[in-house]
């Protein structure tokens, strides 16, 4: 099992330009999450899917977009990236919820100049 | 608004001490509290909290939750250079939410 998969790892992309980040799981968790972590803030949770079909507003959703494609697949999209955005992304799932372990992907550095 | 802080947010010790991370908490809606170590990477979970006052360990590392002060800390032992991390406090705040501290960078020099 590869667990939760992110592409790309890295990413430099000028500003208002988009891109869209991709994350899979292969555990057959229900729950998916996306954070970003900045330096001496922690992880903060941008947008989140408690199943497939929906998806709710985290901590930090403006700017972002998100698609819960599938079961395995959780899509996050930046439309018009602002040097604010630069940022490490960081995708998780969970088999039901927050109360259970989530299973972090390895990460996207974004940088946006 | 909810707020998870830790303390110290870095910490330098030798090989073979022994160290305690704190992690306190504001929230509206307390359900768990989780600690993860995260090294180059993905954080990886260490432990889920639940009750006030039980003590959860796997080898060197121990956790206690103290709900009375809003509170958890985490022991490390006979600490190791493979230590070094970051260590995460989150605490759940609802069905699908967790709010993270801002860590504590540890490291541990031979």
């Amino acid at each position: 099992n590869a667990g939760v998969t992110q592409t790309p790892k890295f990413q430099v992309l000028k500003t208002g330009q988009s891109m869209t980040l991709q994350c899979a799981q292969d555990m057959n968790h229900n729950s998916m999450y996306w954070y970003r972590q900045d330096p001496g803030m922690g992880l903060r949770l941008i947008y989140y899917s408690a199943s497939e079909g929906t998806t709710d507003k985290g901590e930090v959703p403006n700017g972002y977009n998100v698609s819960r494609l599938n079961k395995r697949e959780f899509s996050l999209r930046l439309e018009s990236a602002a040097p604010s955005q630069t940022s490490v992304y960081f995708c998780a799932s969970s088999e039901k919820g927050a109360s259970y372990e989530q299973y972090f992907g390895p990460g996207t550095r974004l940088t946006v100049t | 608004e909810d707020k998870v802080v830790q303390s110290p947010l870095s910490l330098v010790v030798h090989e073979g001490d022994t160290v305690t991370l704190n992690c306190s908490y504001e929230v509206t809606n307390f359900r768990s509290l989780l600690w993860y170590k995260q090294e180059k990477k993905a954080p990886t979970f260490l432990f889920m909290l639940t009750s006030s006052g039980i003590e959860k360990k796997s080898g060197r590392l121990s956790s206690i939750l103290d709900k009375k002060e809003l509170s958890s800390i985490l022991n490390i032992t006979a600490t190791q250079t493979g230590d070094s991390a970051i260590y995460l406090c989150a605490v759940v705040v609802g069905a699908q939410k967790l709010v993270f501290g801002q860590g504590t960078r540890l490291t541990i020099n031979p």
